[in-house]
C-alpha cells in the first residue's frame, strides 16, 4: 500500500537558518503530494502541493518538488523564523477514496 | 467563514460510555473524513463519506461509526470507547470527492481521553 516516510525529528533551529524536512514516498500510480503544517493547538493546514512530477508546490518561503525519480518531497525554506514553529506532515493521495497517507509528521522549533 | 467545526473540542470519558463527536462544514463539500492522530503514527483514517449516505470504512475503523444523513454533517460515534481511542480527532473535508487536486480542510480537532 502507499506510505510516506518524513525524517525523524524534533529539528531545532535559530532563526534565519535553512531549513530542509525530507519526505520519501511509496505509492501505486501517479500521487499527489502535499505538506500540511500544524501549528500548536489547531488543525492541519495544508502548505503546499504538488500534482505531477517536477512540479513545484510553494507558499510562505517554503518550497517543495515533486521528484518521481527519487519518490521524494523534501521541503525547504531559506529563512526560518519562530513563527514557522510547528508540527509538518508529508502526505500523499492517490485517489482511491481520496484519502490522505500521512508521514509520521516532524517538530519544527525555532528559537529567535 | 469557511471552516470545519468540531465539538466538544476536549472530553474526558469512562470505559463504555458511548459518545458522539460532531463535525460540520459550511462549504458544501461532498466529501467528509475522520482522521485519528497518535504519537508516532501520524494520521490514519478512520472512515470517510463521499456523499450523503454514502461510507466506508478507512484503515482503523473497528469501534468506530459514522452517519451522514445531511450534507453538511458527519458525525463520529463511539458506541463503547475503550483505553486504545484515547486520541487526538480530526475531521476533514474537501470537494467532488477529494480527488488528486482538491484541498482537504481540516477541523480544529478533538482531544478525546478514555480512562
Amino acid at each position: 500500500g502507499d506510505s510516506v516516510t518524513q525524517m525523524e525529528g524534533p529539528v531545532t533551529l535559530s532563526e534565519e537558518a535553512f531549513l530542509t524536512i525530507n519526505c520519501t514516498y511509496t505509492a501505486t500510480g501517479y500521487p499527489s503530494l502535499f505538506w500540511y503544517v500544524q501549528y500548536p493547538g489547531e488543525g492541519l493546514q495544508l502548505l503546499l502541493k504538488a500534482t505531477k512530477a517536477d512540479d513545484k508546490g510553494s507558499n510562505k518561503g517554503f518550497e517543495a518538488t515533486y521528484r518521481k525519480e527519487t519518490t521524494s518531497f523534501h521541503l525547504e525554506k531559506g529563512s526560518v523564523q519562530v513563527s514557522d514553529s510547528a508540527v509538518y506532515f508529508c502526505a500523499l493521495t492517490s485517489g482511491a477514496n481520496s484519502k490522505l497517507t500521512f508521514g509520521k509528521g516532524i517538530t519544527l522549533s525555532v528559537r529567535p | 467563514e469557511a471552516q470545519v467545526t468540531q465539538n466538544p473540542r476536549y472530553l474526558i470519558t469512562v470505559t463504555g460510555k458511548k459518545l458522539t463527536v460532531t463535525c460540520s462544514q459550511n462549504m458544501n463539500h461532498e466529501y467528509m473524513s475522520w482522521y485519528r492522530q497518535d504519537p508516532g503514527l501520524g494520521l490514519r483514517q478512520i472512515y470517510y463519506s463521499m456523499n450523503v449516505e454514502v461510507t466506508d470504512k478507512g484503515d482503523v475503523p473497528e469501534g468506530y461509526k459514522v452517519s451522514r444523513k445531511e450534507k453538511r454533517n458527519f458525525p463520529l460515534i463511539l458506541e463503547s470507547p475503550s483505553p486504545n481511542q484515547t486520541s487526538l480527532y480530526f475531521c476533514a473535508s474537501s470537494s467532488s470527492g477529494g480527488g488528486l487536486n482538491n484541498e482537504q480542510f481540516f477541523g480544529p480537532g478533538t482531544r478525546l481521553t478514555v480512562l
